[in-house]
């Protein structure tokens, strides 16, 4: 069945060490999206795709990066340089005016 | 800068009542408007939406209203049920990959 997975969904990483979250989606969609939330915060903007091999900056890109080398798959990537990077992290995807949610990963920063 | 905002962080109602929750946005731009309900350590789940062509959409239990001029929309959730609780989020779009979200309200509905 159609849907968005993101894997794994509790992820601790040492500090100083890059760590990769994982996106796929099967719906077809061309969009996809990198959220992150914060206790008490709307869900912000990292990074965001509208086609393959193609990606923008969102509102807090710094010390984040990712790829879009196929039209179902949108990993992002946590590096040493991001500040403060326990979150939870949302990927969307949408093919109009609607973004369709991931379960979410928790990342944790030891 | 904060251009959508939910005011109210929580909400608590009896069930069988009435939830009205409130968001408001400064963006005269967003043409395209979201609520989405998101339980604990799960993804938001789309609920319904209206396009600022109209002033009412509903679906079911659940009623989102647009006034525009204020730069206002609430959803109503009638009769609200204890299964409603959970953090709703009002979201808003100017039709290109520019989605902004309120920070969220909590909803009670005490049984």
């Amino acid at each position: 069945d159609g849907g968005i997975t993101q894997s794994p969904k509790y992820l601790f990483r040492k500090e100083g060490q890059n760590v990769t979250l994982s996106c796929e989606q099967n719906l077809n969609h061309d969009a996809m999206y990198w959220y992150r939330q914060d206790p008490g915060q709307g869900l912000r903007l990292i990074y965001y795709s509208q086609i393959v091999n193609d990606f923008q900056k969102g509102d807090i890109a710094e010390g984040y990066s990712v790829s879009r080398e196929k039209k179902e798959s949108f990993p992002l990537t946590v590096t040493s340089a991001q500040k403060n990077p326990t979150a939870f992290y949302l990927c969307a995807s949408s093919a109009l005016d609607t973004q369709y949610f991931g379960p979410g990963t928790r990342l944790t920063v030891l | 800068d904060q251009q959508v905002k939910q005011n109210s962080p929580s909400l608590s109602v009896q069930e069988g009542r009435i939830s009205i929750l409130n968001c408001d946005y400064t963006n005269s731009m967003f043409d395209y408007f979201l609520w989405y309900k998101k339980y604990p350590a799960e993804g938001p789940t789309f609920l319904i939406s209206i396009s600022s062509i109209k002033d009412k959409n509903e679906d079911g239990r659940f009623t989102v209203f647009l006034n525009k001029s204020a730069k206002h929309l609430s959803l109503h959730i009638v009769p609200s049920q204890p299964g409603d609780s959970a953090v709703y989020f009002c979201a808003a779009s100017d039709g290109g990959r520019d989605m902004r979200f309120g920070a969220g309200t909590r909803l009670t509905v005490k049984p």
